[in-house]
């Protein structure tokens, strides 16, 4: 199956400043990768999807980048913002309906 | 956007007893659902497979007569966890496939707490 490794675990940035969070895949047959947030005692949120197609995808201060060759995606977040705290989580799909996740990733934004 | 919904959402229980989870998406049809454990800070590992009309399919180290896993209908599945033992006490996740993969929808999760 696919195995999906997330780093860093923790992050902590300043407000304002920019956070990324990265993932790698081992099945090169995965086409689909969404990053979720879940903010504690919370159901994951999908924040933003990138299909294997697309090399980048931006949404507001939140994007997506996607090297297929290296088989990795990033998760860059501008701008951050309290609220933006969370753990946010990446996955990888490979066609059918079960998604491989992350670790995931506390991000702590500091006012 | 469709919903997910979860009940209960939180649950205390004795050790010994079981435990029934429900899990129904609300304004879609789900053929197949996911059943998610989560620990505190850590991710969601998937633990088993609900499809409709047939039996889950679990993942590998999850005990099938443990965790009892029922599709009754297109909209609810059902996880049972029989003889629970505090080390059962998780955050238990579902999750549904919309129409495509691409709409994956999560419930709300459920606290068990076994003491």
């Amino acid at each position: 199956g696919e195995n999906v490794e997330q780093h860093p675990s923790t992050l902590s940035v300043q407000e304002g400043d920019s956070a990324v969070i990265k993932c790698t895949y081992s099945d090169s047959a995965s086409n689909y990768f969404p990053w979720y947030k879940q903010e504690l005692g919370k159901r994951p949120q999908l924040i933003i999807d990138i299909r294997s197609n697309v090399g980048e995808k931006k949404d507001q201060r939140i994007a997506v980048t996607l090297n297929k060759t290296a088989k990795h995606f990033s998760l860059h977040i501008t701008e951050t913002q309290p609220e933006d705290s969370a753990v946010y989580f990446c996955a990888a799909n490979l066609g059918g309906n079960q998604f491989y996740f992350g670790t995931g990733t506390s991000l702590t934004v500091i006012p | 956007g469709a919903v997910v919904s979860q009940h209960p959402s939180w649950v205390i229980c004795k050790s010994g007893t079981s435990v029934k989870i429900e899990c129904r998406s609300l304004d879609f049809q789900a053929t197949t659902m996911f059943w998610y454990r989560q620990f505190p800070k850590q991710s969601l590992m998937l633990m088993a497979t609900s499809n409709e009309g047939s039996k889950a399919t679990y993942e590998q180290g999850v005990e099938k007569d443990k965790f009892l896993i029922n599709h009754a209908s297109l909209t609810l599945s059902t996880l049972t966890v029989t003889s629970a033992h505090p080390e059962d006490s998780s955050f238990y996740i579902c999750s549904a496939p919309r129409v495509t993969r691409y709409e994956q929808y999560f419930g709300p999760g459920t606290r068990l707490t076994v003491t």
